[in-house]
């Protein structure tokens, strides 16, 4: 059964420092998101990539956080700097194209890369 | 805006004895709505999903859930609890085209021996 792929699983880092993250999702999934889970609530949605394209990141922290999907497959997240509110569980999902009148389409979660600030 | 309120941060049960998490969500149009299961230090596994149709919905390791519009709730539950059950469980909710999916805080479902 395919699935997403995350790495690292795990990152411990300095405050201030640079750290990124890789995902890659299922094979043929147009949709990527990159959520973030503090411990203890439900993830919340950072970016969402439509192909290569934006399609929402009004709660991305644009100051410190970037993500891409260059080729519309694989995608990068980035912190830079990071700072110690920033320690989480960063979480990747992907879907199929959405498919009008179908309604959402189901997400698919990667394991995850738990983020350490110190 | 759209909002899912899941109320029992923590629940405990015995094993074999039967379970209902409940979910209530706020949502101006036709929600789709979902459950994920996260076992410590994992991602989301989806146990099932709401699109349209039967509101009694069937998903993997024998959990259910049943939509009621009047209530706004989308409670999740299982006849007879396993060990392995003890996970944290999400609800959450959707919008019609796609995109992000809004999830309640989650409830910690700890099984007894």
């Amino acid at each position: 059964e395919a699935e997403v792929a995350q790495s690292p699983r795990y990152k411990i880092t300095e405050k201030s420092q640079a750290v990124a993250f890789w995902c890659d999702p299922i094979s043929g999934h147009a949709t990527l998101y990159w959520y973030r889970q503090i411990l203890g609530q439900g993830p919340e949605l950072l970016v969402q990539f439509q192909d290569e394209s934006v399609v929402d990141d009004s709660q991305l922290p644009k100051d410190r956080f970037s993500a891409e999907r260059l080729k519309g497959v694989d995608s990068t997240l980035k912190i830079q700097p990071a700072e110690l509110g920033d320690s989480a569980m960063y979480l990747c999902a992907s879907s199929p194209r959405p498919t009008s009148g179908k309604g959402t389409d189901t997400q698919y979660f990667g394991p995850g890369t738990r983020l350490t600030v110190l | 805006a759209q909002s899912v309120t899941q109320p029992d941060i923590h629940i405990t049960v015995s094993e074999g004895a039967s379970l209902e998490l409940r979910c209530n969500y706020s949502y101006g149009a036709t929600p789709y709505l979902f459950w994920y299961v996260q076992s410590p230090g994992q991602g989301l596994q989806l146990l099932l999903k709401y699109f349209s149709g039967d509101t009694l919905v069937q998903g993997i390791k024998g959990f259910e859930a049943e939509f009621k519009r009047s209530q706004s709730s989308f409670n999740l539950r299982k006849p007879s609890v396993h060990w392995s059950d003890a996970a944290e469980y999400f609800c959450a909710v959707g919008a019609v085209q796609g995109g992000k999916l809004i999830f309640g805080q989650g409830t910690e479902l700890s099984v007894k021996p």
